[in-house]
């Protein structure tokens, strides 16, 4: 059971928008700034959102995060095949005393 | 170009130690926080430990808080795993990653990861 709750599928056509939300709480996400990080299959992580909102170079504008209270969500426009990936968002947990990441969510481009 | 290579997984017996390596280079190691993340088959990410530029602070998650110890040599920018009492629930891939701030605190997100070495605990 992951701190953080995401939703384990989702899915959209090609072209279309989807959102993949990451709940906490005010232990986590709630007071700290949350990532976000892209696996495609039999890859590392790569990392796409870091402090809420923000891309690395390279990660096209495609890609966002925001955050309300203990939720945050990655949002990916303009879906295209190669999208296809699981998603994972992570942050620092006050409480723990550790980084901890949602159970991540398998995006399928239908 | 950064690039972190981890090595050292393999299949151990429950209660046996296995010590993992990370080679880092394309950036200058010693200035950086550095973490191991495992990811169990078929499971998510799970981090597991980090260890300050200068090897004074380290920290760990509970489950494997007395049993793994984090450490690395700036000398040969690389960083290490010490892996004792192996357990089952063990068993995962073990990512090197790389926190991205060159700062005494660090930013709790990853920035480079390695392409991961598989440990696996059965008998």
């Amino acid at each position: 059971q992951s701190v953080l709750t995401q939703p384990p599928s989702v899915s959209a056509a090609p072209g279309q928008k989807v959102t993949i939300s990451c709940s906490g709480s005010s232990s986590n996400i709630g007071n700290n700034y949350v990532s976000w990080y892209q696996q495609l299959p039999g890859t590392a992580p790569k990392l796409l959102i870091y402090d809420i909102h923000k891309r690395p170079s390279g990660i096209p504008d495609r890609f966002s995060g925001s955050k309300s209270g203990t939720s945050a969500t990655l949002g990916i426009t303009g879906l295209q095949t190669g999208d296809e990936a699981d998603y994972y968002c992570g942050t620092w947990d006050s409480s723990l005393s550790a980084v901890v990441f949602g159970g991540g969510t398998k995006l399928t481009v239908l | 170009e950064v690039q972190l290579v981890e090595s050292g997984g393999g299949l151990v017996q429950p209660g046996g130690s296995l010590r993992l390596s990370c080679a880092a280079s394309g950036f200058t190691f010693s200035s950086y926080w550095m973490n191991w993340v495992r990811q169990a088959p078929g499971k998510g990410l799970e981090w597991v430990a980090n260890i300050k530029q200068d090897g004074s602070e380290k920290y760990y998650v509970n489950s494997v808080k007395g049993r793994f110890t984090i450490s690395r040599d700036n000398a040969k920018n690389s960083l290490y795993l010490q892996m004792n009492s192996l357990r089952a629930e063990d068993t995962a891939v073990y990512y090197c990653a790389r926190d991205p701030i060159i700062a005494a605190r660090p930013l709790y997100y990853f920035d480079y990861w390695g392409q991961g070495t598989l440990v696996t605990v059965s008998s």
